[in-house]
């Protein structure tokens, strides 16, 4: 597509239930990046994939946040058994490879547990 | 690990005048890319000016341009005849390559506020 589409952009859900954010990238990108963004705070990295594989995840801040990516193209970002500290706002960026011409960003996703 | 800071949370200007954003990092390499960018409530994260580390001559984009001191590890931002438009979230980001492999990973700053006053 024209620029980066992440859905849903907001999501409400309750404490302990499993949420999916969806993203994809610009046509052509092969790298793909997940940030979170919480109120007052700069951007937090999360995980990196390159292709389908993710030679970097450091970010993941819990075995309850996962991702995956299928076809080189859509990830989604998985978060199981939500606590209300994952309240944030989720952005994804993709970019081409071996190029430091920056990301190119989504709209994101404002999530809040209550 | 390569660290960005931007002293002002959060600035003023009034339309039409000039404001300059800060923004410092640390970094051992010699070879990077720096950034600002810019996000309005809309939460899209807009590139604004990009600066090559081995080019000396600062960057500039129209309204936009910075002051880039690579031997301080400065890089500011200074917006001209400011809009009400660019009234937004400020932020500074460091780009480099990591792992000796094909990724650049960017790293940002936590941001500064900048309103614009009519």
């Amino acid at each position: 597509g024209a620029g980066v589409s992440q859905s849903p952009s907001n999501k409400v859900t309750e404490k302990g239930k499993d949420v999916e954010l969806r993203c994809d990238p610009i046509s052509g990108h092969t790298a793909l990046y997940w940030y979170r963004q919480s109120l007052g705070q700069g951007l937090e990295f999360l995980i990196y994939f390159q292709g389908n594989s993710a030679p970097d995840k450091s970010g993941l801040p819990s075995d309850r946040f996962s991702a995956e990516r299928t076809g080189g193209s859509v990830s989604t970002l998985t978060i199981q058994r939500t606590q209300q500290e994952d309240s944030a706002v989720y952005l994804c960026a993709s970019s081409r490879l071996r190029t430091g011409e920056g990301y190119t960003f989504g709209s994101g996703t404002r999530l809040t547990v209550v | 690990a390569q660290t960005v800071t931007q002293s002002q949370p959060e600035m003023s200007v009034q339309e039409a005048e000039t404001v300059t954003l800060s923004c410092t990092y640390d970094t051992s390499e010699n070879n990077y890319y720096l950034f600002w960018y810019k996000q309005p409530p809309s939460r899209q994260m807009i590139l604004v000016i990009r600066q090559e580390a081995y080019k000396q001559q600062n960057a500039t984009e129209n309204r936009f341009s910075v002051n880039f001191q690579k031997a301080a590890k400065s890089f500011s931002l200074k917006i001209s005849d400011s809009q009400l438009g660019d009234t937004a979230m400020y932020f500074c980001a460091f780009m480099n390559r990591v792992g000796g492999g094909s990724n650049y990973k960017l790293t940002f700053g936590k941001g500064t506020l900048l309103t614009v006053n009519p």
